[in-house]
């Protein structure tokens, strides 16, 4: 079985400062990384995943991460965040070369500052 | 292309009594699946369909809740009776197949608060 621990339940920042949202997930076996955000009211969205290859994938809306198996770490950084980031965002993973099923960390919310 | 719809989206219901949620997939994905979501909380898988098939309901309290997907397209979530605690947002997602790596498209959820 998977489990995902995302190390802080809020972070906030100022706009246009750099940010990194931390993501450690537990699992016997490989596994695929995904960080989806969720705007209020609205549904997950994917921001990027980590299927094989290159450990460090980009995404949409700047965002890129960076898998370390070594450490079991799949942390979401943007270099520069604007108000429209504020959110809450969720890591999540599932088994490689398995069923897709996803399981989610308790997600963390992203307030930025003007 | 249109998205995963859901309806409704918010629900008021008295506990003891039924409820039921609604999902529209996006067209040709064959996987669909529910998740709930509890404030605060990452969503929880509850039932993954593959095509009419439910493949994985161990999520799923057989007690109260239901779930079918008829033809393979739409789906519909029942609560009967609900109780307080069922309180949260149910996510209605789907994915073309149900490949491990594939990316799962959510609805906006049904929110559900029970008095």
């Amino acid at each position: 079985a998977q489990s995902v621990t995302q190390l802080d339940s809020q972070v906030p920042v100022f706009e246009e400062a750099p940010v990194e949202l931390r993501c450690n997930y537990s699992s016997s076996v490989s596994v695929y990384l995904f960080w989806y955000v969720q705007y209020p009211n609205q549904g997950l969205q994917l921001l990027l995943k980590y299927l094989s290859g290159s450990t460090l994938v980009k995404g949409i809306n700047g965002f890129e991460a960076e898998f370390n198996k070594s450490q079991t770490s799949f942390h979401l950084r943007k270099p520069s965040v604007h108000i429209s980031d504020t959110a809450e965002y969720f890591c999540a993973v599932s088994e490689y070369g398995g069923a897709q099923k996803l399981v989610f960390g308790q997600g963390t919310r992203l307030t930025i500052n003007p | 292309e249109a998205g995963v719809v859901q309806s409704p989206r918010y629900k008021i219901i008295e506990k003891k009594q039924p409820v039921a949620f609604w999902c529209n997939p996006i067209s040709g994905h064959n996987t669909l699946y529910w998740y709930l979501q509890n404030l605060g909380q990452g969503p929880e898988l509850l039932i993954r369909y593959e095509n009419e098939e439910a493949v994985d309901d161990s999520q799923l309290p057989k007690d109260r809740f239901s779930a079918e997907r008829l033809k393979g397209v739409d789906s519909t979530l029942k609560i009967q009776p609900a109780e307080l605690g069922d309180s949260a947002v149910y996510l209605c997602a789907s994915s073309p197949d149900q490949r491990g790596g594939d990316t799962q498209y959510f609805g906006p959820g049904t929110r559900l608060t029970v008095l």
